[in-house]
């Protein structure tokens, strides 16, 4: 399968607790994304990744949220302190290629928070 | 004023129908532009591009109006697979870099 792959599908855990999730991205894709999804709503992006750089990570994107993308591969999204309002879909998606190309999304990691 | 803005629907038709779906966005400086397809707790899957000449894929066909800022989706003979949401997606590509802008989708229903 070359498609965007996450891990895992699903957690939950307690208040409190920190939580990181993995992305691998289509493997010939430079660039890297973070978006979140609540119910009811559309994606909102979080942070994006060219390669191993961090270009831009969004206002919703807390100090308790920390993203990496250590060797351009794969990345990881960590969640400190989770609270109950961090409780969504969170979703990665790669692209490559000019800018105007699509971005391809992984099946998600369904967070809930006790 | 949100960025994407989408009939939230849900459209309800019966198989066969013909349903066209809007959306409106923000920044005219907005580059590029897409719809994508959700199914229930699943990921957005691309359905397709929108050019400014506009595009059929299939049953499907995309319009853009930059003058208007604005985007259309028309599905013909529907079918009950089309059931999902459908979410009206920009590309700014701003400063050298993309995010997508998701409006909040339309729900579609077909029936039998």
């Amino acid at each position: 399968d070359t498609g965007v792959s996450q891990d895992p599908r699903h957690k939950i855990t307690k208040r409190g607790q920190n939580v990181t999730f993995r992305c691998d991205p289509i493997s010939e894709h430079n660039r890297l994304y973070w978006y979140r999804q609540t119910l009811g709503q559309g994606p909102e992006f979080l942070t994006y990744f060219q390669n191993e750089a961090q270009l831009e990570k969004s206002r919703l994107l807390s100090d308790r949220f920390s993203a990496e993308r250590p060797k351009g591969s794969f990345s990881t999204l960590e969640i400190q302190r989770t609270e109950q309002g961090d409780s969504a879909m969170y979703l990665c998606a790669s692209s490559g290629g000019d800018l105007n190309q699509p971005q391809h999304f992984g099946d998600g990691t369904r967070l809930s928070i006790l | 004023r949100k960025e994407v803005e989408q009939d939230p629907g849900p459209f309800n038709v019966p198989e066969g129908a013909t349903v066209a779906f809007n959306c409106t966005y923000s920044n005219s400086a907005s580059q590029s532009f897409f719809w994508y397809r959700q199914d229930c707790r699943k990921e957005p899957k691309l359905l397709m591009s929108v050019y400014s000449s506009g595009n059929e894929d299939g049953r499907f066909t995309a319009q853009l109006n930059r003058a208007s800022q604005y985007i259309s989706l028309l599905i013909r003979d529907s079918k009950l697979s089309d059931s999902a949401t459908y979410l009206c997606v920009v590309n700014p590509v701003s400063g050298g870099y993309n995010k997508l802008i998701f409006g909040a989708g339309t729900r579609l229903a077909v029936h039998p």
